[in-house]
């Protein structure tokens, strides 16, 4: 049973560039997260989709967006790249109970943005 | 806007003995309280989650709750040098939930066990 995967594991862009990371959640979630984690730094959660649509959102600008597909997977895009958008972005996956709970969340590898 | 607080450290102890790790958080109306565990350049994982007032233990981990005092805290007993990594304290971002995904992380403290 594959966990979270996330591709690519590293990825260096420019200044003023646009990236897209990719996250594949874990067999039989249908939630996924996705958070910011800079050096030293706790993650901080940038915002979850559930059923193709953004259900909440971190003090993030819109220049971070994403989207879900309907096989649950996720993408996040950033738009006009700042040096300050470097750091390990991470990927979470879960799902929703009956009871609108979630359950344990499990974390992908993350990708390692750097911007130069 | 909530706040979780950790000791950044290092914390360093020697192995065989405890290691207490400690974190405050400013939402008194949290309900759920989750302590992770991230390996150098690894993801989280989720080693231990308490609810209510008082000690939970699991195995050498134990965390502790004080809502009156708004602090939550985990102990290792019997350190091994494989418990060096950083300890993430969380709330959930929405308190009425056990929001295991959607949550606010702390800083992290860095544990070292030193052989």
């Amino acid at each position: 049973d594959a966990g979270v995967t996330q591709s690519p594991t590293h990825l260096i862009k420019t200044r003023g560039q646009q990236v897209t990371l990719r996250c594949s959640p874990k067999s039989g979630h249908d939630t996924v997260s996705w958070y910011q984690q800079a050096l030293g730094q706790g993650p901080q959660f940038i915002f979850q989709y559930y059923e193709e649509e953004e259900r909440q959102r971190g003090n993030f600008p819109d220049r971070f967006s994403g989207h879900q597909f309907p096989n649950y997977s996720s993408e996040l895009n950033v738009n006009a790249l700042l040096l300050g958008d470097s750091a390990l972005y991470l990927c979470a996956s879960s799902s929703i109970t009956g009871g609108g709970q979630d359950t344990e969340a499990f974390f992908g590898q993350g990708t390692r943005l750097t911007v130069v | 806007q909530k706040e979780v607080e950790q000791n950044s450290g290092p914390l360093s102890v020697p192995e065989g003995a405890i290691a207490s790790l400690n974190c405050t958080y400013s939402d008194r109306g949290s309900q759920s309280f989750f302590w992770y565990r991230q390996y150098s350049g690894k993801s989280p994982e989720l080693i231990m989650s308490i609810y209510s007032n008082g000690d939970k233990e699991d195995g050498r981990f134990t965390a502790q709750l004080n809502k009156a005092s708004q602090y939550v805290s985990l102990l290792i007993r019997d350190s091994q040098p494989s418990d060096s990594a950083t300890y993430l304290c969380a709330v959930p971002h929405d308190r009425m939930k056990t929001s295991y995904d959607k949550v606010i992380f702390g800083p992290g403290t860095s544990l070292s066990v030193i052989p």
